[in-house]
């Protein structure tokens, strides 16, 4: 099955700098590359997606970059701002078995 | 209901006692999920099922139980809770099959003692 491995598990950043996660996955059939953001005690929500005909997606202050060759994708933050404290998980979906394989997650912590 | 729910919201179980959370969907969507979150270990799936009438094994199946009687519930059972148990399960849907967004419930926080 699909594993994919996301680093770094904290990163700690200046309020208006940038954040970068990056995710590695194993499955070369794997197609479909979401991210997720869940805050203190919440659900987590999509924040933006990716498929593997494409290779970068913006939307506003967050960018998702994708190295199919490679077999890695990145989440990438601009200006970053207090509300983009939250827990981030990227995850991979492959076409042979279209389940929804997740990192171990990363804690992004900006400081004021 | 409006989107996916899940019950109870948390609960303290003591160990060897039979535990059935239950999730349930209005969107008609046909796959649901089940994981367990743990710190730093992410998002692991337990069960899925692609549509009514089926389901499969995740990474971490071992101990749980799933049925599909109708598109709408999907809920998940500990025949006999251990305390290795204690997480917090998610339950998720997608319109079809996972190359899709996936959408949460409010997730249950079980403790087994």
């Amino acid at each position: 099955g699909e594993n994919v491995e996301q680093h770094p598990s904290t990163l700690s950043v200046q309020e208006g700098d940038s954040a970068v996660i990056k995710c590695t996955y194993s499955d070369s059939a794997s197609n479909y590359f979401p991210w997720y953001k869940q805050e203190l005690g919440k659900r987590p929500q999509l924040i933006i997606d990716i498929r593997s005909n494409v290779g970068e997606k913006k939307d506003q202050r967050i960018a998702v970059t994708l190295n199919k060759t490679a077999k890695h994708f990145s989440l990438h933050i601009t200006e970053t701002q207090p509300e983009d404290s939250a827990v981030y998980f990227c995850a991979a979906s492959s076409l042979n078995d279209y389940k929804l394989s997740f990192g171990a997650g990363t804690t992004v912590t900006v400081r004021a | 209901i409006a989107g996916i729910t899940q019950a109870p919201t948390s609960q303290i179980l003591a160990a060897g006692r039979r535990m059935t959370l239950r999730c349930t969907q209005d969107m008609r969507h046909n796959a649901m999920y089940w994981y367990r979150q743990d710190l730093g270990l992410g998002l692991r799936l337990i069960h899925y099922s692609n549509t009514a009438g089926t389901t499969g094994k995740g990474e971490v199946p071992d101990g749980y139980s799933v049925s599909r009687a109708n598109t709408d519930d999907f809920p998940l059972t500990l025949a006999s809770a251990v305390p290795s148990q204690t997480s917090v399960y998610f339950c998720a849907s997608t319109p079809d099959r996972g190359n899709a967004e996936a959408f949460f419930g409010q997730g249950t926080r079980l403790t087994v003692v």
